[in-house]
């Protein structure tokens, strides 16, 4: 089993529809990165968080530390937002263990 | 502002063939900096980390080798690679600990 798991592997929806990308980890951790990989390969950091809840534009991260659950949700998708999503918890000082990733393809 | 470079994007080389990819990062002095490889239908793995000139970590014991010559350049290096050397290696740095990670753009390798 990875210590970082994510769910679900791959995600289609319709345009305008309410996006949630669910990860949990099995290890204490400091802090969690949601990161975000498009086709071409490059990797956009979305949030590092280690309590609560942030948001930026459609975009919200939450974090219950006492469940090791980590949730994404995209609000009012749009055919840009496809892309393979990722998150990666922060062990130790240095090492960031990641998640297998979601593909989300939004219709339009 | 801070920026980071990576290259090259793309790389095809022979298996047995020397490998340097290079990355550095402007706009910030003593970066931590990170080397990552996402092979074919597999999650990230961090490869090395140096959080100073001439320190190198290894994560996983493997072909390859890093060094930090100057303080915004880190380099992955090979002298014979591997057909299970292919893949998208990424570099990234951060100020330090409990800060946000940045990506560079990407070097996909294939090894023939």
């Amino acid at each position: 089993k990875n210590e970082v798991e994510q769910s679900p592997q791959n995600l289609t929806a319709q345009e305008g529809e309410f996006i949630t990308i669910n990860c949990s980890y099995s290890v204490g951790i400091s802090a969690l990165h949601w990161l975000q990989q498009h086709p071409g390969g490059g990797i956009v950091s979305l949030f590092m968080l280690s309590s609560g809840k942030k948001k930026h534009g459609r975009l919200i991260a939450t974090i219950n530390i006492q469940e090791k659950h980590s949730s994404l949700h995209i609000t009012a998708s749009h055919p840009r937002d496809s892309a393979v999503y990722i998150c990666a918890a922060v062990r130790g000082a240095q090492k960031l263990v990641f998640g297998q990733g979601t593909r989300l393809t939004i219709n339009p | 502002s801070q920026t980071i470079h990576q290259w090259p994007a793309t790389l095809v080389q022979p298996v047995g063939s020397p490998l340097s990819l290079e990355c550095t990062v402007e706009g910030t002095s003593n970066p931590n900096l990170y080397w990552y490889r996402q092979a074919a239908g597999r999650g990230l793995q961090l490869l090395f980390y140096s959080v100073g000139i001439g320190q190198i970590s290894s994560e996983v014991p493997q072909n390859l080798s890093a060094s930090r010559p100057q303080d915004r350049q880190f380099i992955l290096s090979s002298k014979k690679l591997l057909l299970s050397d292919s893949g998208f290696y990424l570099c990234a740095w951060r100020l330090a600990a409990n800060y946000g990670y940045t990506f560079g753009s990407g070097t996909r390798l294939t090894v023939v």
